[in-house]
């Protein structure tokens, strides 16, 4: 099974900064990886897929680069929405699929 | 649009089954899969198994092997989740999501508490 591991678990960050998110495999998955999001109370949301397409509705403000193994999300200006969970999922030869355990986007 | 809607919130006893629904409505039903995943409090997603609504072919995860079944009913296009021998680290909230490659969108969500 592809294990994903994602860094920091945490990340503070002040409104209108750019925030990093890191997630790895731990063997190639090309660019089938996505990225969901997740706010207390509310289903994961998809934002992208293939590494770096943007779901539909998703802002420009979010995006997704790597392949391989090291997978990167970035959100170039937090706005208050954007505070939440974040997680990313590997989709190469499913099943299974598998998750990352997600980095937490606080506010700073 | 695309929405799945699932059945609403279970309390059950251990060793109890619980079945969750997912009503798709949007899209056309048997053109793509239904995963479930579930979510236990304070920790990330965790993929439970896949069924293929085209042919009822399904992959369940190792750890839920032998207590989870998972079906379609494609005259309501529905798809349901059972899980059996409940025990109180089964305490989740349960979600349905389409299978495109990645998942999307999801179900809502079913809060089941297991507890005597």
């Amino acid at each position: 099974e592809i294990v994903m591991t994602q860094s920091p678990a945490t990340l503070s960050v002040s409104p209108g900064e750019r925030a990093t998110l890191s997630c790895r495999a731990s063997q190639s998955i090309s660019s089938n990886l996505a990225w969901y999001q997740q706010k207390p109370g509310q289903a994961p949301r998809l934002l992208i897929y293939g590494a770096s397409t943007r779901a539909t509705g998703i802002p420009p403000r979010f995006s997704g680069s790597g392949s391989g193994t090291q997978f990167t999300l970035t959100i170039s200006s937090l706005q208050s929405e954007d505070f939440a969970v974040y997680y990313c999922q590997q989709y190469n030869n499913w099943p299974p699929w598998t998750f990352g355990q997600g980095t937490k986007v606080e506010i700073k | 649009q695309v929405q799945l809607v699932q059945s609403g919130a279970e309390v059950k006893k251990p060793g109890a089954s619980v079945k969750v629904s997912c009503k798709a409505s949007g899209y056309t039903f048997t053109s793509y899969g239904i995963s479930w995943v579930r979510q236990a409090p304070g920790q990330g997603p965790e993929w439970m198994g896949w069924i293929s609504v085209y042919n009822g072919n399904t992959n369940y995860t190792q750890k839920f092997q032998g207590r989870v079944t998972m079906t379609t009913d494609t005259s309501t296009n529905t798809a349901y989740m059972e899980l059996r021998s409940l025990r109180s680290d089964d305490t989740a909230l349960y979600y349905c999501a389409r299978v495109v490659d990645w998942f999307d969108p999801w179900g809502q969500g079913t809060l089941v508490t297991v507890s005597s």
